[in-house]
């Protein structure tokens, strides 16, 4: 959606850190989301993060967060080749189950 | 629990037809969201239920576009007619106020 911005494409060797970034531009943003989406799948929650956060860290996945300047990554230590999908930043309100979408990074993992 | 289910997985009809998809979602949950993807425009919310009440329905396209949520296990999404530009791949997804548990999608092809 508009209110969530991703890059489109992102290409990553094995065994190398991705960094997808996101940025959105609603202040009121309580919660954000990153999802991974597999070729013909749904989408599966990854991780998320409350806005008084500033990081995350989940095994491989850390998110950060920089409430300031409304940007969001997620970075996936030792990326492997099943790591490859499309990854969408979401948002929401704490009051509003409502989600926002970003258009989705496609990563794509290199041998 | 299975997640959430929707029916068909893929749907072919021809432009004119009416095609009714189905939805199941977690036992438990009381919000229910549909999607549509494309290539296009992304993930756009089309309208969620909220304790079986149609809480927002501002995504709908226009009125070729209904959604019902009879009880709490059970929604479907209408389009009549249908029309090529409909094609796209629809998904439904449930809540129970914190995560969306998204289900498999149908793909629809509208020729």
């Amino acid at each position: 959606g508009e209110d969530v911005e991703q890059s489109l494409f992102l290409s990553v060797r094995e065994g190398d850190s991705s960094v997808i970034n996101c940025t959105y531009t609603d202040s009121s943003s309580t919660y954000l989301y990153w999802y991974k989406q597999e070729p013909g799948a749904g989408l599966q929650l990854l991780t998320y993060i409350f806005s008084n956060m500033d990081m995350k860290q989940d095994q491989r996945l850390t998110v950060l967060l920089n409430k300031k300047d409304k940007h969001l990554s997620l970075r996936i230590a030792d990326t492997q080749t099943g790591d490859s999908a499309i990854y969408f930043c979401a948002e929401s309100r704490s009051n509003d189950y409502k989600l926002s979408f970003g258009a989705g990074t496609t990563v794509t993992v290199r041998a | 629990d299975a997640g959430v289910i929707q029916s068909p997985r893929h749907e072919v009809t021809e432009m004119g037809q009416e095609v009714t998809l189905r939805c199941k979602p977690i036992s438990g949950h009381n919000s229910l969201f549909w999607y549509r993807q494309t290539m296009m425009r992304g993930l756009e919310l089309l309208i969620y239920f909220n304790n079986n009440v149609p809480i927002d329905d501002s995504g709908m396209p226009e009125d070729r576009f209904s959604a019902k949520m009879p009880n709490a296990s059970f929604s479907t999404l209408k389009i009549q007619p249908s029309e090529p530009r409909d094609s796209a791949v629809y998904f439904c997804a449930s809540s129970d106020g914190d995560e969306q548990f998204f289900g498999p999608g149908t793909r629809l092809t509208v020729l």
